[in-house]
């Protein structure tokens, strides 16, 4: 079946202008997540969210940054003013849960450069 | 919190064996894994531990030492297309945080000919 899909692949956006990042799981998955990695470096956990339950925000990392999920579908991550520090590639990934044992499948990723 | 530490780079030969190392210091702990991610591309899943052993899956083996916060990753009879990043990542133990994971910096792993 279909994986994780992202959109765009790519974005430039000069500094201080707002961007929005799509992500759609995989049908069904309950679990959606949103990582960013920069350049050589690992993934850093945004935000999560689980079905129903209010969203884990704890890696957001300043008030410019938002996300929304729309029930167990699509997910918008908005940056908003964004600076030059903001590129990176943005990750989302989708599972099937939050217990036991739950692969976490990623999408393409959004690679985002601020200029 | 959490912290994970592994190396950053490793390089080895088309047919040898490669381990990586992760250790990890953590508030808690409910099971950890390990990704393969090659350049430009999405990370993929490689292995799962939560108990202390060994797990393998075709030349790819993870071991996990709890009392230890220490994981390797055994890559046996390295080919080229094994030249990528390896990540390790652990789940946290508070059932607040559900499945979110914790990634390491990543292992850029060069298999020469």
């Amino acid at each position: 079946g279909a994986g994780v899909s992202q959109s765009p692949s790519n974005k430039v956006t000069e500094k201080g202008k707002d961007v929005e990042l799509r992500c759609d799981p995989i049908s069904g998955h309950t679990a959606l997540y949103w990582y960013r990695q920069r350049l050589g470096q690992g993934l850093e956990f945004l935000i999560y969210f689980q079905g129903n339950s209010a969203p884990d925000k704890s890696g957001l990392p300043s008030d410019r940054f938002s996300a929304e999920r729309t029930g167990e579908s699509v997910s918008t991550l908005t940056i908003q003013r964004t600076q030059q520090e903001d590129s990176a590639v943005y990750l989302c990934a989708s599972s099937s849960g939050d217990r036991g044992y739950r692969e976490q499948y990623f999408g393409p990723g959004t690679r985002l450069t601020v200029t | 919190g959490q912290n994970i530490d592994q190396p950053t780079e490793m390089t080895a030969t088309e047919g040898a064996i490669v381990q990586i190392n992760c250790t990890y210091q953590t508030s808690g702990f409910n099971g950890l894994f390990w990704y393969q991610q090659h350049a430009g591309e999405a990370p993929t899943f490689l292995s799962y531990n939560v108990l202390d052993g060994l797990e393998e899956k075709g030349r790819f083996s993870s071991f996990l030492s709890r009392s230890k916060g220490y994981s390797y990753l055994l890559l046996k009879e390295l080919q080229m297309k094994d030249s990528a990043s390896y990540l390790c990542a652990v789940r946290d133990g508070i059932k607040a945080a559900g499945n979110k994971l914790t990634f390491g910096g990543g292992t850029r792993v060069l298999v020469k000919p």
